[in-house]
């Protein structure tokens, strides 16, 4: 009940193309996803975030997704580009900041030029 | 400063070894957590500490993993009699506690047990 499923392993996405990342979880106690963007090397970088009394937010470029019924979110890529090439995760908590993530196990992504 | 500084950035440590992993999170931040990321998957939490508090330590894997942050500000985490399975990068990350920013991640230590 503590997963996060994360979907796909890994994404090959032409320059300009959408690229899109799924989660979904089982606890419906999570009131908090956010999604990290990691580089080689690097510590995970927050992207964007929702709470689920919102069905999407959009920052940018990157949007979330969210279908509480479901209980599944997703994050969309648009005009993606090379420099997005990463392995992104999505994760999920109770609240921010005082209780543990629950992350994904992440997606590769490449964003060919 | 201006991010969440982890030291140090590499370590090989022989088996057995005892190491020390410091934390110097955003100042001001009274949230820290410490999570294990093993190579190719996502960070699995450790312990959090809220001030110089630890609120939950229940992701520790073992008894020879213990972490402190005695004036809630710089947190060590320290693994005692290191084994093979304990090679991962180790991530600190810190929040301001008001619950809307999320983390800020440190780049993290890896540590490599041979």
């Amino acid at each position: 009940q503590q997963q996060v499923k994360q979907s796909p392993q890994s994404l090959i996405v032409q320059k300009g193309g959408i690229s899109i990342i799924n989660c979904a979880y089982e606890n419906t106690a999570f009131d908090y996803f956010p999604w990290y963007q990691q580089f080689p090397g690097k510590g995970p970088a927050l992207l964007i975030a929702i709470r689920p009394d919102v069905s999407e937010k959009k920052e940018g470029r990157f949007t979330i997704s969210f279908n509480k019924s479901a209980k599944q979110f997703s994050l969309h890529i648009m005009d993606s580009q090379p420099g997005d090439s990463a392995t992104y995760f999505c994760a999920a908590s109770k609240a921010s900041g005082t209780y543990k993530y629950i992350f994904g196990t992440g997606t590769r992504l490449k964003v060919l030029a | 400063g201006a991010g969440v500084s982890q030291s140090p950035r590499y370590k090989v440590a022989k088996r057995g070894q005892d190491v020390a992993l410091r934390c110097d999170p955003i100042s001001g931040h009274v949230s820290l957590f410490w999570y294990q990321q093993a190579l190719g998957q996502g960070p699995e939490f450790l312990t959090y500490f809220q001030n110089e508090a630890q609120l939950d330590k229940s992701g520790l894997p073992s008894d020879r993993f213990f972490a402190e942050r005695p004036e809630g500000s710089v947190s060590t985490l320290k693994i005692q009699r290191t084994q093979q399975e304990d090679s991962a990068v180790y991530l600190c990350a810190s929040e301001g506690g008001n619950g809307e920013y999320g983390y800020t991640f440190g780049s993290g230590t890896r540590l490599t047990v041979v």
